[in-house]
């Protein structure tokens, strides 16, 4: 089973719509969990970090589930600049300090 | 401060020869990562570098894949015999020992192997 599981989409959706991406992990001692993105040949960059009590920047909102194993990811208003791949990243403190990348989620925003 | 830098930035090869890549770390970062992108593919770890200790290997594909980190700073991945398959971007990433903190990725580099 892999570490990190998200749904590939791709999402297309118009602009000014709202969007939630989800992404599920399988080691529950995972500690810390991230949101990155990459735009289409570039290399990733943190979006935001996920707390344990969520956490919004502007118009995403990040949350974390540990019970259900589970971090979702929500884009308000959506614009065309968002349009990127999202990768869901999950930290094991305990295995080093190893990160963990979903395969990413595309989203197209469509004017 | 200066990010992660790799270099070449591209390289065309041919198949059956070495290719060396290689990775700077951001000043004090402890923790190294390589991982590999294949075209409209997700990101595939390859190896990992904490401080001291020794690198976990268990993502690299074939015995012809090494990797290095001298000093604890400057890493190169060893690609021998390259094949059509390994064709690629090669990323680097580091980050700061301890929990929470993020990996920053270098720009990567592109692998041909023709």
């Amino acid at each position: 089973r892999k570490e990190v599981e998200q749904d590939p989409g791709p999402f297309n959706v118009p602009e000014g719509a709202t969007v939630a991406f989800n992404c599920t992990y399988s080691n529950s001692a995972s500690q810390s969990f991230f949101w990155y993105r990459q735009d289409c040949r570039k290399e990733p960059k943190l979006l935001m970090s996920v707390y344990s009590s969520g956490n919004e920047d502007g118009r995403f909102t990040a949350q974390l589930n540990r019970a259900s194993q589970y971090i979702s990811l929500l884009i308000r208003d959506s614009k065309l600049s968002d349009s990127a791949t999202y990768l869901c990243v999950v930290n094991k403190r305990f295995s080093g300090n190893q990160f963990y990348f979903g395969t990413g989620t595309s989203l197209t925003v469509i004017p | 401060g200066a990010g992660v830098s790799q270099s070449p930035s591209n390289k065309v090869t041919e198949k059956g020869k070495d290719v060396e890549l290689r990775c700077d770390p951001i000043s004090g970062h402890t923790a190294l990562y390589w991982y590999r992108q294949s075209l409209g593919q997700g990101l595939e770890f390859l190896i990992y570098f904490q401080g001291n200790s020794a690198p976990d290997k268990s993502g690299l594909p074939s015995d012809r894949f090494s990797a290095e980190r001298t000093g604890g700073s400057v890493s190169t991945l060893t690609i021998q015999r390259t094949q059509q398959e390994d064709s690629a971007v090669y990323l680097c990433a580091s980050s700061p020992r301890g929990q929470g903190t993020e990996a920053f990725f270098g720009q990567g580099t592109r692998l041909t192997v023709v």
